[in-house]
């Protein structure tokens, strides 16, 4: 079945990075892109940016200059790195499957989560 | 960026009733808003796209409408497992933005 799993909860200390993978299965991974999303505790929601399969990236610009979102298409799976950490960046972070061409927001399945968080 | 303000931000409940939450742009975004529901714990869920297009498998006591700038979700009978957390976002431009949220209680 179409799955999207992500790798597991991070603690970070601030200044440092954080890489979040998403392994996509079910689906032919080369035929969409991927958004990431995230969620501080008690918070709502951020969209972060989109990847599509092949690259091309469009990212939210508060966060542009900070996150990097790559995929490999051998493996179907897509990463978000998030650099220059702050406690502010300590949340959920989900991927979620998203258009091939463009980040048209629609997303109909999602990652488990990953819980990042950001301590001295 | 398209600001998405949501009313009320939470509500209290009883099984069986009807619910309607409401959901403005800053500016029209047409019909490019979908609304997603969140359990506790859980990754969202796709409730409907396009303001009225409810996705498949969700119930059809799930309904849309709007466009423009003011749209609204309603439940008509709610059930035990509705109450969650309510989000609306809009898909006509980037950045995409979501509503505060709307956590529905059981009364």
């Amino acid at each position: 079945q179409l799955q999207l799993v992500q790798s597991g909860a991070e603690v970070k200390k601030p200044g440092a990075s954080v890489r979040v993978s998403c392994k996509a299965s079910g689906y032919p991974f080369s035929s969409y892109g991927i958004s990431w999303v995230r969620q501080a505790p008690g918070q709502g929601l951020e969209w972060m940016g989109w990847i599509s399969a092949d690259g091309s990236t469009n990212y939210a610009p508060n966060l542009r200059g900070r996150v990097t979102m790559t995929t490999d298409t051998s493996t179907g799976t897509a990463y978000m790195e998030l650099r220059s950490l702050g406690s502010d960046d300590t949340a959920v972070y989900y991927c979620a499957r998203d258009g091939l061409i463009a980040a048209v927001g629609t997303f109909d399945y999602w990652g488990q989560g990953s819980l990042v968080i950001v301590t001295s | 960026d398209f600001q998405m303000t949501q009313s009320p931000s939470s509500l209290s409940a009883s099984v069986g009733d009807r619910v309607t939450i409401t959901c403005r742009a800053s500016q029209s975004i047409r019909s490019y808003l979908n609304w997603y529901q969140q359990q506790p714990g859980k990754a969202p869920k796709l409730l409907i796209s396009g303001a009225s297009s409810l996705q498949s498998g969700v119930p059809s006591r799930f309904s849309g409408s709007g466009s423009g700038r003011d749209f609204t979700l309603t439940i008509s009978g709610l059930r035990p497992e509705d109450f969650a957390t309510y989000y609306c976002q809009q898909t006509y431009s980037t950045p995409l933005t979501f509503g505060g949220g709307t956590k529905v209680e059981i009364k």
